[in-house]
């Protein structure tokens, strides 16, 4: 599985485009980038996925680099409601239920401020 | 669509009991549904992957006989955690597939443990 690196926390001005980082250096050529976030006592949601070319949803764009090794996860206008934890998932788009488990890193706290 | 339901919402119960929480895909078939759990401040775990009909599949370090899994239909999976302490006390949360494709996962809001 190819793991993801994110920076534990992150801080964001209400308003302002939150940009959240992720590397996947060991990507596979058939698994995708998939962003969720969780907050608080909640389970997580779904926010977007990608495998090569750029995204956008009506939360957010997913920006892939060429190279497939890194990624960034915008929220163009942070809002309070958007303070979470975010996850950066890496995985085949199809699967059995084996190989398509969605396996969760420690993600990024994107604390947005007033 | 795609709401995924669990009961209760939050349990506290005493040491050495069973309790049992329910996991409910609310407006589609599940083909799969997975298990996790989460300690204060740390991650989601994922516990088990269960497809209806057939015996759930643990990770590596999970007890089976503690973390009874039943999924007896395309819309209901079951979590019974047996005899249950302290250290089981977190925040269990399942997962519903929709098909086969990844992003057609979704989650459940979860269900507090609390052992006394």
């Amino acid at each position: 599985d190819a793991k993801t690196t994110q920076p534990p926390s992150m801080d964001c001005a209400e308003g302002r485009a939150a940009n959240l980082p992720c590397n996947h250096s060991t990507i596979s050529g058939n698994e995708y980038v998939y962003w969720y976030r969780q907050i608080h006592s909640q389970g997580p949601q779904y926010i977007i996925h990608g495998l090569k070319n750029n995204e956008t949803n009506e939360m957010a764009s997913l920006i892939i680099t060429e190279d497939r090794k890194s990624s960034t996860l915008i929220l163009p206008h942070a809002t309070l409601r958007d303070t979470a934890v975010y996850y950066c998932i890496v995985r085949v788009g199809r699967g059995s239920s084996n190989t398509g488990k969605l396996i969760f890193g420690q993600g990024t706290t994107l604390q947005v401020k007033p | 669509g795609a709401v995924v339901s669990q009961h209760p919402s939050w349990v506290i119960c005493k040491s050495g009991t069973s309790v049992k929480i329910e996991c409910r895909s609310l407006d589609f078939q599940a083909t799969t549904m997975f298990w996790y759990r989460q300690f204060p401040k740390q991650s989601l775990m994922l516990m088990a992957t269960s497809n209806e009909g057939s015996k759930a599949t643990y990770e590596q370090g999970v007890e089976k006989d503690k973390f009874l899994i039943n999924h007896a239909s395309l819309t209901l999976s079951t979590l019974t955690v047996t005899s249950a302490h302290p250290e089981d006390s977190s925040f269990y949360i399942c997962s519903a597939r929709k098909g086969t494709w990844v992003q057609e996962q979704f989650f459940g809001p979860g269900t507090r443990l609390t052992v006394l």
